[in-house]
C-alpha cells in the first residue's frame, strides 16, 4: 500500500514567491492533516480535513497562507507571499476517519525562503 | 499550560540501558496517544499507539498510559545506537481526532 505521497521534497524560493506543497494521503484516509515542523520544534498544526471540509484552520495564517482540498483526497498548502519566517518543513499527515486510528506522514517538504 | 508537554533533552544512556520518555497532556478529554520517533531530517514514523489505561508492549518498546495523572511514558528496553531520534509524544483530543504533538525529546545511545 502507498504511503502519504508529497511533493516536491525541497523547495528554494525567494521572499515573496508564492509556492505550493501537494499531497496525495493513504487510499481511504478521510482526514488529512498538514504541519509546519520547525528545527528543534515538534510539528504544529495548520489545518485539519475531514473529507473536503476543512474542521481545524485556527492556526492557518490565514492573510497568506490557504489550502484546499476539493475532492477529499488530495490537497494543497499555497503560501503567498512567502516570508523569510516561513523556512520550515511542511508536513501532511492522513488517518481514517475513526477512533483508535493512527496517522501517518508523508516525507515532508523542506521549504527554505532566501 | 501547553497542550502536550515533553521534556525537550538531550537523554542520553548508554547502549543496552533503558530510556525513559515522559509526556504530559492538559485536556482531560484527550482519547488517543501516540509516540512518533524521527530521526533527523526525516519524518516522524509511528512507533506505538495506547488507547487505554496499562501499559503496551511491541518488542523493546512499552507505553504506559495514566489518564488519572494525564501521563504517558514510552520506555525502551536493550536500547540501541540506531534509536537516537527525537521522540514525539502525539495525543488526540476527544472525538474530533484534531492531533496534537509535544516538542519532542532527543535521545542519545552511546555505544
Amino acid at each position: 500500500e502507498a504511503g502519504v505521497v508529497q511533493s516536491p521534497r525541497y523547495k528554494i524560493i525567494e521572499k515573496k514567491q508564492p509556492v505550493a506543497f501537494w499531497c496525495n494521503p493513504i487510499s481511504g484516509h478521510n482526514t488529512l492533516y498538514w504541519y509546519r515542523q520547525n528545527l528543534g520544534q515538534g510539528p504544529e498544526l495548520l489545518i485539519r480535513y475531514e473529507n473536503e471540509e476543512a474542521v481545524d484552520d485556527s492556526q492557518l495564517p490565514k492573510d497568506r497562507f490557504s489550502a484546499e482540498r476539493l475532492k477529499g483526497v488530495d490537497s494543497t498548502l499555497k503560501i503567498q507571499p512567502a516570508e523569510l519566517g516561513d523556512s520550515a518543513v511542511y508536513l501532511c499527515a492522513s488517518r481514517p476517519t475513526q477512533a483508535n486510528t493512527e496517522a501517518f506522514f508523508g516525507q515532508g517538504t523542506r521549504l527554505t525562503v532566501v | 499550560q501547553k497542550e502536550v508537554e515533553q521534556n525537550s533533552g538531550p537523554l542520553s544512556v548508554p547502549e543496552g540501558a533503558i530510556a525513559s520518555l515522559n509526556c504530559t497532556y492538559s485536556d482531560r478529554v484527550s482519547q488517543s496517544f501516540f509516540w512518533y520517533r524521527q530521526y533527523s531530517g526525516k519524518s516522524p514514523e509511528l512507533i506505538m499507539s495506547i488507547y487505554s489505561n496499562g501499559d503496551k508492549e511491541d518488542g523493546r518498546f512499552t507505553a504506559q498510559l495514566n489518564k488519572a495523572s494525564q501521563y504517558v511514558s514510552l520506555l525502551i528496553r536493550d536500547s540501541q545506537p540506531s534509536d537516537s531520534a527525537t521522540y514525539l509524544c502525539a495525543v488526540t483530543r476527544g472525538s474530533n481526532y484534531k492531533l496534537t504533538f509535544g516538542k519532542g525529546t532527543l535521545l542519545t545511545v552511546n555505544p
